[in-house]
């Protein structure tokens, strides 16, 4: 059975700074991963897809990188902004096409 | 585009009492559709699974009886929650497949908070 695990569960950080979000996961044979963000009592809004046999994507400020063989994938946010405060959640797409959900880091950036 | 909708948005009931929430996609026709709940400072956990005009794939543990799928049309789902009782509290999201989807991707709705009292 599919694991996901994000870390850290919670982050604060001043504006301007870049930051790396953790994803890893325990079974590598994986469809995709997707990187989601959640804003406190919303639904979820896409934000980067990476399929298997891709190493990393790119959408403005954001840039995430998969690591099949070891389970693992970053979300690097460059030059973090308050709007960027919110639950961002990894997810994984296995061979039966179904999304297996991280926990999420809650991240916080500061003016 | 791909854009989902849940409704309500919001609703309270007793315990007991029976609720439906609708998940629809706007502008897309979806052959699947997904029900996930979400508990406070937890991740979503799915729910189940259904495909237009079938019955709905439960997920383990999750009870058939009490959480009932109807995906009557390519464009709407409903999850009636049957007999609701204050553990059933949570954030209830859908999500939808299109018909075409591109890398098997699912678009998700904004969600239904329900507490029981």
């Amino acid at each position: 059975k599919q694991e996901v695990t994000q870390i850290p569960a919670a982050l604060s950080v001043p504006e301007g700074e870049n930051l790396v979000l953790n994803c890893s996961f325990t079974d590598s044979a994986i469809y995709n991963l997707q990187w989601f963000r959640q804003d406190p009592g919303k639904g979820l809004t896409s934000l980067l897809l990476i399929q298997s046999s891709q190493r990393e994507q790119t959408s403005g400020r954001l840039n995430a990188s998969l690591d099949k063989s070891s389970g693992r994938s970053t979300l690097y946010i460059a030059a973090s902004q308050p709007g960027d405060s919110a639950t961002y959640l990894c997810a994984v797409r296995g061979s039966a096409r179904q999304l297996t959900f991280g926990s999420g880091t809650q991240l916080t950036v500061l003016p | 585009g791909a854009v989902v909708s849940q409704h309500p948005s919001r609703v309270i009931c007793k315990s007991g009492t029976s609720v439906k929430i609708e998940c629809r996609s706007l502008d897309f026709q979806a052959t699947t559709m997904f029900w996930y709940r979400q508990f406070p400072k937890q991740s979503l956990m799915l729910m189940a699974t259904s495909n237009e005009g079938s019955k709905a794939t439960y997920e383990q543990g999750v009870e058939k009886d009490k959480f009932l799928i109807n995906h009557a049309s390519l464009t709407l789902s409903t999850l009636t929650v049957t007999s609701a009782h204050p553990e059933d509290s949570s954030f209830y999201i859908c999500s939808a497949r299109p018909l075409a989807a591109k890398y098997n991707e699912q678009f998700f709705g904004p969600g239904t908070r329900l507490t029981v009292l």
